[in-house]
């Protein structure tokens, strides 16, 4: 399969804990996104990489959130301290760059905070 | 940041009814997309719109993109339950070429 994948597919965890989430874009995508998305909403900007570098944070995104690309290959998203209203699905996307290509989503990450 | 209304919220056809969603903005796109996402699936990307009036077509999808450049839609003609889905609208965000902002999306059921 050569499209984008996530692991895990569903998390559960206890408010306070600390999660983390893999994405692995499609390879000869340069560009990479972090969105988040609840019931009945699109998906929400939250981060995006070119290569390895991050080069915008959404405000959505607190201080608890970090996402690194280290070789400009997977991603991943680590939520600290989860609380309640981080529950939401997390989509990871790539793309190819130099203008405004469509963007190729993975299966997503259902997070649940109990 | 780039807002886009998308309306209606939920459409539930009769198979082989038309639908049509519609993607509104205050200010000019440079572009927009479309992306349709299945229930329980992740977005998928449809077709993007960069021209002034532009039309295209998928099958029985018509995608246009207004005159002015602020508002587009999509166009089903003759519905089928392989359509059931949310459709999204997305905008390229303050012009950043790689920053997506989407609507809220259409739901559209079909009743077979």
């Amino acid at each position: 399969d050569t499209g984008v994948s996530q692991d895990p597919r569903h998390k559960i965890t206890k408010r306070g804990q600390n999660v983390t989430f893999r994405c692995d874009p499609i390879s000869e995508h340069n560009r990479l996104y972090w969105y988040r998305q609840t019931l009945g909403q699109g998906p929400e900007f939250l981060t995006y990489f070119q290569n390895e570098a991050q080069l915008e944070k959404s405000r959505l995104l607190s201080d608890r959130f970090s996402a690194e690309r280290p070789k400009g290959s997977f991603s991943t998203l680590e939520i600290q301290r989860t609380e309640q209203g981080d529950s939401a699905m997390y989509l990871c996307a790539s793309s190819l760059s130099g203008q405004l290509y469509e963007q190729y989503f993975g299966p997503g990450t259902r997070l649940t905070v109990t | 940041g780039q807002q886009v209304m998308q309306i209606p919220q939920y459409q539930h056809v009769q198979e082989g009814e038309d639908f049509t969603t519609y993607c509104n903005s205050s200010t000019t796109l440079s572009n927009i997309q479309w992306y349709k996402q299945r229930p329980g699936g992740h977005p998928v990307f449809l077709i993007q719109l960069v021209k002034s009036g532009e039309v295209k077509k998928q099958k029985r999808l018509t995608f246009q993109f207004g005159e002015a450049k602020k508002n587009s839609s999509l166009h089903i003609t003759a519905t089928q339950t392989t359509d059931v889905g949310t459709y999204f609208c997305a905008v390229d965000s303050g012009g950043s070429n790689y920053k997506l902002t989407f609507g809220k999306g259409t739901l559209l059921t079909v009743n077979p």
